[in-house]
């Protein structure tokens, strides 16, 4: 099963409103990571917020991580045209002692701006 | 740099028979990632390569699928005896510590079984 959940699945908003995503998880996590997918330039890394972390901004982007309630969320502001895509929360957990980590993704929100 | 990149972008095969899927990760990434996505669904991990071992195969959902590393660079995903359900795209991905954590992926290959 997916160790994420993204929710909603289908999300429509108007251009210039804003946009959240929310995610929930099951277990234990190093880092929680937010990407996006589109059909013109596939899936793209956007933001990441460690454990320990519980807030974190990149541009237009805000990720918050309540590691209680193992849930996450994705606030996209002042939503353009161009930020329709599949958003999709992916969370680390390590599995080898390189430092290199797995990631289990959730099954994803489809984001549509309406211009 | 160049990305990751894929081959083929497309593969059409006839159910039972063998494919293989190529992945080119970025230069001096250590680590190489394969996930499948069906369509509509988030991706599901298939196999992790670190350098040319493969320490976790727990996502490869049967032994019809094998996947291998040389030379730490390419990988090569190859399914036998396919079958109708393989259907997805197969996304590869790589990672260096020095990224540490952000995975960069390729563009895919859309694998259809008819």
């Amino acid at each position: 099963s997916q160790q994420g959940e993204e929710d909603p699945q289908a999300l429509s908003i108007q251009e210039g409103e804003n946009a959240t995503m929310n995610c929930s998880y099951k277990t234990s996590i190093n880092n929680l990571q937010w990407y996006r997918q589109n059909s013109g330039r596939g899936l793209v890394h956007l933001i990441l917020i460690r454990s320990n972390e519980r807030e974190k901004h990149s541009g237009r982007l805000r990720v918050t991580l309540d590691t209680s309630k193992k849930s996450s969320s994705l606030l996209i502001t002042a939503s353009r045209a161009a930020d329709t895509a599949s958003y999709f929360c992916a969370t680390v957990r390590p599995i080898s002692n390189f430092g290199n980590e797995k990631l289990t993704f959730g099954t994803g929100t489809r984001l549509t701006i309406i211009p | 740099g160049a990305g990751v990149s894929q081959s083929p972008s497309n593969k059409v095969t006839e159910k039972g028979k063998d494919v293989e899927l190529r992945c080119d990760p970025i230069s001096g990434h250590t680590a190489l990632y394969w996930y499948r996505q069906s369509l509509g669904q988030g991706l599901e991990f298939l196999i992790y390569f670190q350098g040319n071992s493969a320490p976790d195969k727990s996502g490869l959902p049967s032994d019809r699928f094998s996947a291998e590393r040389t030379g730490g660079s390419v990988s090569t995903l190859t399914i036998q005896r396919t079958q109708q359900e393989d259907s997805a795209v197969y996304l590869c991905a790589s990672s260096s510590r020095a990224t540490y954590n952000e995975q960069f992926f390729g563009p895919g290959t859309r694998l259809t079984v008819l």
